[in-house]
């Protein structure tokens, strides 16, 4: 099946720090989203991307839909305790065939901040 | 409120003892799957449903079944349960259509199998 590569796979920041994590896939997404999963919660979705190329914000969230669509980034700016959990991308295809609605995940970026 | 409910959060059983996940959504939702997470690994699909009576598999779908007798309800069951599948499970649920709809995610069933 499809596979997402993301990276870093964890990152230790200081307070106030931004920071940034990318996807990179071996095949084409129409959609790419990103989640963050707090300690026993399920994922919540951050941001989603429609367009290849669009640049979309949400607070202090930053993420882009690559050009190729085959990879998605996402920038945290000025970092908070709270930012702490597990961020994931995940790319989705358009209607149509079997993989209509399905979600290919990343292996996750494990984010503490230190205060 | 509108959400995902799955039952029940932390589960511990013995290899062979079948066993049940239910998964409800009040969002009047036709399309819902289960995943399940690993470290280092993220999240795979194991099935989904597109409706009523429609279901096929994901991505990991082996020792796993799934039925969609009601819109509402997506019940995962692990006729004869195994170590491999020590896992935390998650519901998800989306309208179906064109449009690239947000998923909404359960808050996961921890499982381990002794």
């Amino acid at each position: 099946g499809q596979q997402l590569n993301q990276s870093p796979q964890s990152m230790f920041i200081q307070e106030g720090e931004d920071v940034s994590m990318n996807c990179t896939s071996s095949s084409i997404f129409n959609t790419w989203l990103w989640y963050k999963q707090d300690p026993g919660e399920g994922p919540v979705l951050l941001i989603a991307l429609y367009k290849a190329g669009e640049l979309t914000s949400n607070g202090r969230l930053t993420a882009q839909f690559g050009i190729t669509r085959k990879d998605s980034f996402l920038n945290i700016s000025a970092s908070i305790p709270s930012d702490v959990g597990i961020y994931f991308c995940a790319g989705q295809l358009g209607a149509g065939g079997t993989s209509y609605g399905k979600l290919t995940f990343g292996q996750g970026t494990i984010l503490t901040v230190h205060p | 409120e509108a959400q995902v409910t799955q039952n029940p959060r932390y589960l511990i059983t013995v290899t062979g003892k079948k066993l049940t996940v239910t998964c409800s959504q009040n969002m009047n939702h036709e399309y819902m799957s289960w995943y399940r997470q690993d470290p280092g690994l993220g999240l795979r699909q194991i099935y989904y449903s597109m409706n009523v009576e429609v279901t096929d598999k994901g991505d990991v779908p082996e020792g796993y079944k799934v039925s969609r007798k009601e819109k509402r309800n997506f019940p995962l069951i692990l006729e004869s349960p195994s170590p491999n599948q020590t896992s935390l499970y998650f519901c998800a649920s989306r309208l179906y259509g064109d449009s690239p709809y947000e998923q909404y995610f359960g808050p996961g069933t921890r499982l381990t199998v002794t």
